[in-house]
This record gives C-alpha cells, sequence and structure tokens, in this order.
C-alpha cells in the first residue's frame, strides 16, 4: 500500500526558513517523480514543485522559485522542501504527492498534508 | 505560464442529475490534463488523467473529454459521495497548474 507521510510543519517567522519531510513506503520510490502542492485553507490547490526519480531535475512555480529547493534522498525514501525566505503568504497545508509511471499523468497518491504557517 | 480557468466555480445539483465541469488552458496542452476530486478535510484523488482515462477504482459514472484547449468532467447520475470539490490541472509544462476549482453542492 503507498504511504506518503509528510512531517516538518508548523509555526515560523516572516523570513524564516522550514524543511519539510515526506516519507514515501509501499513503491520503488526511485523509480517515481515526486511533488508538493499546497492549499491555503479554503482556497484551491496550488502547484509548488515536482523532481525527478533520480533527483537530476527540477521544477517551481514562479512564486517560490529562488526561495524553496526540491530534493529527494532515495536511499532513505524520503522527499523534502527546503523553504527559506518565508512570508505570510506561504502558509498554507502542503502535500507530497506522487506521480504515475507515466509522464504527465498528475498526482496519484497524495499525502495528508502538513500546515505551514508564517507569522510573527 | 500556462493558466487554467475553470467553470463553473459552484453548482448545484440534485442526486441523479448529469454535471458538467469546464476547464480551459490559455494554450494548447493536448491531452495532458488531470481531474481531481476533494472532499473537507481530505487530500485530492486523481480520478481522471490525460483528459479521459479513468484512474483506476473510479466509478465509471465519471468521465472526462476534450483536447488542446477546452476539457470537460461530467458526472453522470450524481450520487451523494460525490459532493465535493473539483479541480483541473494541466501536466503538459511546468509549473503544472490547477484551475480554480468547482464545488458541486446539493441542491
Amino acid at each position: 500500500e503507498v504511504q506518503l507521510l509528510e512531517s516538518g510543519g508548523g509555526l515560523v517567522q516572516p523570513g524564516g526558513s522550514l524543511r519539510l519531510s515526506c516519507a514515501a513506503s509501499g513503491f520503488t520510490f526511485s523509480s517515481y517523480s515526486m511533488g508538493w502542492v499546497r492549499q491555503v485553507p479554503g482556497r484551491g490547490l496550488e502547484w509548488v514543485s515536482a523532481i525527478t526519480g533520480g533527483g537530476n531535475s527540477a521544477w517551481y512555480a514562479v512564486s517560490v522559485r529562488g526561495r524553496f529547493t526540491i530534493s529527494r534522498d532515495n536511499s532513505k525514501n524520503t522527499l523534502y522542501l527546503q523553504m527559506n525566505s518565508l512570508s505570510a503568504e506561504d502558509t498554507a497545508l502542503y502535500f507530497c504527492a506522487k506521480e504515475p509511471a507515466k509522464s504527465g499523468s498528475g498526482f496519484d497518491y497524495w499525502g495528508q498534508g502538513t500546515l505551514v504557517t508564517v507569522s510573527s | 505560464d500556462i493558466q487554467m480557468t475553470q467553470s463553473p466555480s459552484s453548482l448545484s445539483a440534485s442526486v441523479g442529475d448529469r454535471v458538467t465541469i469546464t476547464c480551459r488552458a490559455s494554450q494548447s496542452i493536448n491531452r495532458y490534463l488531470s481531474w481531481y476530486q476533494q472532499k473537507p478535510g481530505k487530500a485530492p484523488k486523481l480520478l481522471i488523467f490525460v483528459a479521459s482515462s479513468l484512474q483506476s477504482g473510479v466509478p465509471s459514472r465519471f468521465s472526462g473529454g476534450g483536447s488542446g484547449t477546452d476539457f470537460t468532467l461530467t458526472i453522470s447520475n450524481l450520487q451523494p459521495e460525490d459532493f465535493a470539490t473539483y479541480y483541473c490541472q494541466q501536466t503538459y509544462s511546468p509549473p503544472l497548474s490547477f484551475g480554480g476549482g468547482t464545488k458541486v453542492e446539493m441542491k
């Protein structure tokens, strides 16, 4: 059974940093691209970032480019999102998600999310 | 970047109704369009990928269509468990943008 478990969320001051983790199980982690999607409570979904299975390529939303870094440790079956220079606009529930084997097919499994609150 | 526009933003329907949601891309995305269902307090669930392929385990009353810039999600014979918010997502080119969502409410 595929499982994705996010952690690392919490309260951080504006300008601060946070690293999110997503522990994956139930599939061959290194074979699949992974991504992060965020959602302000009560609002819509926003795609944040994605990374290929080998970690060689990564993409970012314009809103986080230069501040966030996605990475993965395939030996630990874990996906990360390093978030720097955080602002109130980054406050959201952050979901980790897995892409299917066929590229361009969306995200077929999602975690339950970890809440990031940026506030003084 | 590709912008995704969903319509309507909300709709009211009854059990047994046929419901259609539209998603429009700001440029051609071929058939690289996915649809998700999200219920309150839950993660999104993939329903449809590459415009019309039904994800495993999703009831056949859900169907998707379209190509290029215009896409539809149709729910035939709406069931009580289908009242939720639906999102489209283009998977053609990063950033893989989502539509704004369509909330399907009970009439």
